[in-house]
């Protein structure tokens, strides 16, 4: 089945600087690609996702990118604030398309 | 427009007590529906999902079951719960076409002691 595998696990930066989250997939048969941002104590929100068929993908501060051939994709923050301070969740659409396979988070700390 | 909801919001159960923990689903028909646990600081464990009225899939062998016994209402049981049991429950739902975006319920909090 469908693994995800995402890094790093914790990633802290300085208000101002770009974060990049990285997350690789096993099944080549994959594509879908949502990411969430989880606050604590609260639902996972979904922020950006991207289909097989389009590359790169921006929305203000936050862009993913997709690697079809190398099974790799990634989350772009640019000008990171303190309220982007979260877990965040990559996950990939397994083979049916009925369900996400999640990376096991990235606790991103934002420091003014 | 969509809304889920999870009851109870949160919830203390002696070890060995039975479980029940409700998901509905308003303004959408034929939703895929989705149970994770997540322990304390981990990630997102995808439990059950469900594509339809009666159909369960199980992702982990546990002392965890799920019904579907109407098309907007997905249940999460136990019979005995154990320590390990104790976690955030997300039910999440997303539309019955591949590729449709997923979305969360507000989670119910189990603790086990």
């Amino acid at each position: 089945g469908e693994n995800v595998e995402q890094h790093p696990s914790t990633l802290s930066v300085q208000e101002g600087d770009s974060a990049v989250i990285k997350c690789t997939y096993s099944d080549s048969a994959s594509n879908y690609f949502p990411w969430y941002k989880q606050e604590l104590g609260k639902r996972p929100q979904l922020i950006i996702d991207i289909r097989s068929n389009v590359g790169e993908k921006k929305d203000q501060r936050i862009a993913v990118t997709l690697n079809k051939t190398a099974k790799h994709f990634s989350l772009h923050i640019t000008e990171t604030q303190p309220e982007d301070s979260a877990v965040y969740f990559c996950a990939a659409a397994n083979q049916a398309g009925t369900a996400l396979i999640f990376g096991k988070g990235t606790t991103l700390s934002v420091s003014s | 427009s969509q809304t889920i909801h999870q009851w109870p919001a949160t919830l203390v159960q002696p070890v060995g007590s039975p479980l029940s923990l409700e998901c509905t689903v308003e303004g959408t028909s034929n939703p895929n529906l989705y149970w994770y646990r997540q322990a304390a600081g981990r990630g997102l464990q995808l439990l059950f999902y469900s594509v339809g009225i009666g159909q369960i899939s199980s992702e982990v062998p546990q002392n965890l079951s799920a019904s579907r016994p109407q098309d907007r209402q997905f249940i999460l049981s136990s019979k005995k719960l154990l320590l390990s049991d104790s976690g955030f429950y997300l039910c999440a739902w997303k539309g019955d076409r591949v590729h449709n975006e997923q979305f969360f319920g507000p989670g119910t909090r189990l603790t086990v002691l």
